[in-house]
């Protein structure tokens, strides 16, 4: 069964701090992974998106990496901030030609001052 | 360029009442998606279009939930009759058909549903 899951569930840390989210995949066969980023009553904006070819992609403070042999990602924050509190999804697209995806739990994160 | 609009954003609806929702694309997008969200969970892909065309609605529950996309643009999502457990919220989608695969799909702010 094709399956994204994310750890930790949620996570606190103090404004300023680095942190790092963790994300596994069945997903067979794999097109590319999303790290989404969901404010709350909003819907989610993407972060960063990789290819199977890709190891790893930045976007500002945002910096996702990607080991498809083992199906690990992670997410890493650097010096958080407020507006970094939300949830942060994992997404996998399933199959070679379709945008068909498959959403993990998130990991609930709040950055406190 | 404007985003992905969806009415209403909330609604709170007594169980077996109908209800629905209504999601404007970014102008341009061909494809189209509704997803549940159910609290604490990731979104769930309930239906996909292109154009006016049904892509993917294997996860819709067909009883009860129904959607269209007339002229390829506007979509509505409809739920007759509701029952508690569709208590979530319905998120609309959009994306461009590329060339590549990794084409973005932008999200709307959702529609909370409090069925009761």
């Amino acid at each position: 069964k094709n399956q994204v899951e994310q750890s930790p569930q949620s996570l606190i840390i103090l404004e300023g701090k680095n942190c790092t989210l963790q994300c596994n995949y069945t997903v067979s066969p794999f097109s590319n992974l999303r790290w989404y980023k969901q404010d709350t009553g909003r819907g989610p904006v993407s972060l960063t998106i990789m290819t199977f070819s890709e190891n790893t992609k930045s976007n500002g403070r945002y910096t996702a990496t990607l080991d498809a042999d083992t199906k690990q990602s992670s997410l890493h924050i650097t010096a958080s901030q407020l507006s970094d509190s939300a949830s942060y999804i994992c997404v996998v697209s399933e199959g070679r030609n379709t945008d068909k995806l498959i959403f993990g739990t998130g990991t609930r994160l709040q950055v406190f001052p | 360029e404007a985003g992905v609009a969806q009415s209403p954003r909330y609604k709170i609806i007594e169980k077996r009442q109908s209800v629905a929702f209504w999601c404007n694309p970014i102008s341009g997008h061909a494809t189209l998606y509704w997803y549940q969200q159910i609290l604490g969970q990731g979104p769930k892909l309930l239906i996909q279009f292109q154009n006016n065309g049904v892509v993917d609605d294997s996860q819709l529950p067909k009883d009860r939930f129904s959607a269209e996309r007339l002229k390829g643009v506007d979509s509505t999502l409809k739920i007759q009759p509701a029952k508690l457990e569709d208590s979530a919220v319905y998120l609309c989608a959009s994306s461009l058909v590329g060339p590549t695969l990794s084409y973005e799909q932008y999200f709307g702010p959702g529609t909370r549903l409090t069925v009761t």
